[in-house]
């Protein structure tokens, strides 16, 4: 199984918004609605911030939405914050009991 | 309150076994609502799944590394376990335990990490 592909950075100014993409195949973004996203900041553990491909945990804020067509799915963080800045990493249900993660998307605040 | 806490040595020599450890705090890891995975992270590059440990005992490991990965569990001290064989410089990486949830498959709360360094 493939990495699923994230770009490697995107940027927006404080207030603004960006979106995050993550492609992978009909195995296993195509396949499931088991699609989660987690923010990494430098030198910690990542931390879940949507799952099953829209939903997001309680304490995570309204300004990160998701969504999914097809074989891609995308994150959306709106009004950008300073600590939005981090690695933010896509992962999927690859059947078969099988996990993958996406290569990871650096996302800085200008 | 829910912890995971990875340990392990830090240092490891090339085509020795590592072996580390995740401790479950808060709940039991035979819970059936949860299964229990491995991910590791080598320097500067991304998250990649080892294996998931499942309640049932059984377990599942990612195909590139299923040669040389264990995981087992000791229920008596609520505590999940990783072994990897014949390590190399490739093995160097923050290793994290996470809490997966059985029904949607995503990865919950995670372990703060531990790093290993496969030394030469």
């Amino acid at each position: 199984q493939s990495a699923l592909t994230q770009p490697p950075s995107a940027s927006g100014s404080p207030g603004q918004s960006v979106t995050i993409s993550c492609t992978g195949t009909s195995s296993d973004v195509g396949g499931h609605n088991y699609v989660s996203w987690y923010q990494q900041h430098p030198g910690e553990a990542p931390k879940l911030v949507i799952f099953e491909v829209t939903e997001r945990p309680s304490g995570v804020p309204d300004r990160f939405s998701a969504s999914k067509s097809g074989n891609t799915a995308s994150l959306t963080v709106s009004g950008l914050q300073p600590e939005d800045e981090a690695d933010y990493y896509c992962s999927s249900y690859a059947g078969d009991n099988n996990f993958v993660f996406g290569t990871g998307t650096k996302v800085t605040v200008l | 309150q829910l912890q995971l806490q990875e340990s392990g040595p830090g240092l490891v020599k090339s085509s020795e076994t590592l072996s580390l450890t995740c401790s479950v705090s808060g709940v039991s890891i035979t819970d059936r609502s949860f299964f229990w995975g491995w991910i590791r992270q080598p320097p500067g590059k991304g998250l990649e799944w080892i294996g998931t440990f499942f309640w049932s005992g059984s377990t599942h490991y990612n195909p590139s590394l299923k040669s040389r990965i264990t995981m087992s569990a000791d229920t008596s001290k609520n505590q999940v376990s990783l072994s990897v064989t014949s390590v190399t410089a490739a093995d160097s990486a923050v290793y994290y335990c996470a809490r997966i949830s059985a029904f949607y498959s995503y990865m919950d709360v995670w372990g703060k990490g531990t790093t290993v360094t496969v030394s030469s």
